[in-house]
């Protein structure tokens, strides 16, 4: 089944402890992306890439780092989480950049304390 | 930064009525996409829009591209209850960087059986 699958699904964490939240896609899609979800905010983008060790910064890229060695899988680390990184994280995936239609995963709620 | 202003926040109906949200900016797109979030997932494409003027259906659905290129309107008619959910607009930023896609806040539909 063609899908992106995000995990964790839920991850409760405390202030400055590195994390990573895996995003993979088994559609051979060149293009990928991380967007972040709050309430009253819509999605926002915080990085894309458009292939293989290709990366640039979305919107909200400040306290996110992301790496894309192999083209199926696209990791978001949080270096020192903190609070205001609390949020519904989205990772997408797509044949070519927009407006190439985008495929969701299911998302990962992420809460910071 | 640019945006997409979407309108109205938030609409609650009774099953069967028509629903009209609309999607602007003060700046020009190319493209416009209408996505809809069903509750606990993640987006998923509804209509693409390439040209201004352009009017594209989906079923019950229907969505314009403005004329001025600064707009867009999702229309749903005779709604059933599994249209609840958020519906965005968005679009590649014209003139940006390619694989640079913002989103507007959403509008949230609540349909009353």
């Amino acid at each position: 089944e063609a899908q992106v699958t995000q995990n964790p699904r839920y991850l409760i964490t405390v202030t400055g402890k590195k994390l990573t939240v895996t995003c993979s896609q088994n559609m051979n899609h060149e293009y990928m992306s991380w967007y972040r979800q709050d309430p009253g905010l819509g999605l926002r983008q915080i990085y894309y890439s458009m292939n293989v060790e290709v990366t640039d910064k979305g919107d909200v890229p400040e306290g996110y780092k992301v790496s894309r060695k192999e083209k199926r899988n696209f990791p978001l680390i949080l270096e020192s989480p903190s609070p205001n990184q609390t949020s519904l994280y989205f990772c997408a995936s797509s044949l070519s950049p927009p407006p190439s239609e985008q495929f969701f995963g299911p998302g990962t709620r992420l809460t910071v304390l | 930064g640019q945006q997409l202003n979407q309108s109205p926040q938030s609409m609650f109906i009774q099953e069967g009525e028509d629903v009209s949200m609309n999607c602007t900016s003060s700046s020009i797109f190319n493209t416009w996409l209408w996505y809809k979030q069903d509750p606990g997932e993640g987006p998923v494409l509804l209509i693409a829009l390439y040209k201004a003027g352009e009017l594209t259906s989906n079923g019950r659905l229907t969505a314009q591209f403005g004329i001025t290129r600064k707009d867009s309107f999702l229309n749903i008619s005779a709604s059933i209850p599994s249209d609840v959910g958020i519906y965005f607009c968005a679009g590649p930023i014209y003139g940006g960087s390619q694989g640079n896609l913002i989103f507007g806040k959403g509008t949230k539909l609540s349909v009353k059986p």
